[in-house]
């Protein structure tokens, strides 16, 4: 059983979309983090969050602690969101669990 | 610009052979960390290192082994490489005490022929 469970997998989108991917984590959490991995490798940080709503940009990600969830919003999607978006959480012993990520794909 | 750098974006190996896999950070982080990220598996965590010469071991690490000799650098090993070991490898670091300043490399692709 995966500790983090991501949804949906695979996600295509017209640009100009709005997006959702959800992220669902089944252990007790400090932080709860949003990545991003484009074609190629690289992982970047997008948030890093243990309560509320962030927002940067045209990305916003919001965590419901009592819930379990989060969710990674994009506002008006283009191209070149064109990633794979990880959910990862920290546990109080710092120990990283990852999902296994939602690969999105935005058609022009 | 931080940085966390990984010496190769591209290696093919042989079955059997020693193979190196290099990570520089220049953050001072002392947390260091060695992922493969797999399709349908997600990533997971090979081995870690909170400080200098000290190593501990992740969820995956048969068949591999980690020096940390200089804080900067984490350096992964496959001892005898093979050919389940084919996967893109992930280094990252981060601040001491957690979660803070987590950076990724930006991966090398292993493939073991």
């Amino acid at each position: 059983k995966n500790e983090v469970e991501q949804s949906p997998q695979n996600l295509t989108a017209q640009e100009g979309e709005f997006i959702t991917i959800n992220c669902s984590y089944s252990v007790g959490i400090s932080a709860l983090h949003w990545l991003q991995q484009h074609p190629g490798g690289g992982i970047v940080s997008l948030f890093m969050l243990s309560s509320g709503k962030k927002k940067h940009g045209r990305l916003i990600a919001t965590i419901n602690i009592q819930e379990k969830h989060s969710s990674l919003h994009i506002t008006a999607s283009h191209p070149r969101d064109s990633a794979v978006y990880i959910c990862a959480v920290t546990n109080t012993g710092n120990q990283f669990y990852f999902g296994t990520g939602t690969s999105l794909t935005v058609i022009p | 610009d931080v940085k966390v750098t990984q010496s190769s974006r591209y290696l093919v190996k042989r079955t059997g052979e020693k193979v190196f896999l290099e990570c520089v950070q220049d953050m001072d982080h002392e947390n260091m960390f060695w992922y493969r990220q797999d399709p349908g598996l997600g990533l997971r965590l090979i081995y870690f290192s909170y400080d200098v010469k000290m190593k501990e071991k992740g969820d995956i690490p048969e068949g591999y082994s980690v020096s940390r000799e200089k804080k900067e650098r984490f350096s992964l090993i496959l001892e005898s490489a093979s050919t389940n070991q084919t996967s893109m490898y992930l280094c990252a670091s981060s601040v001491g005490g957690g979660n803070y300043g987590y950076t990724f490399g930006s991966g090398t692709r292993l493939t073991v022929v």
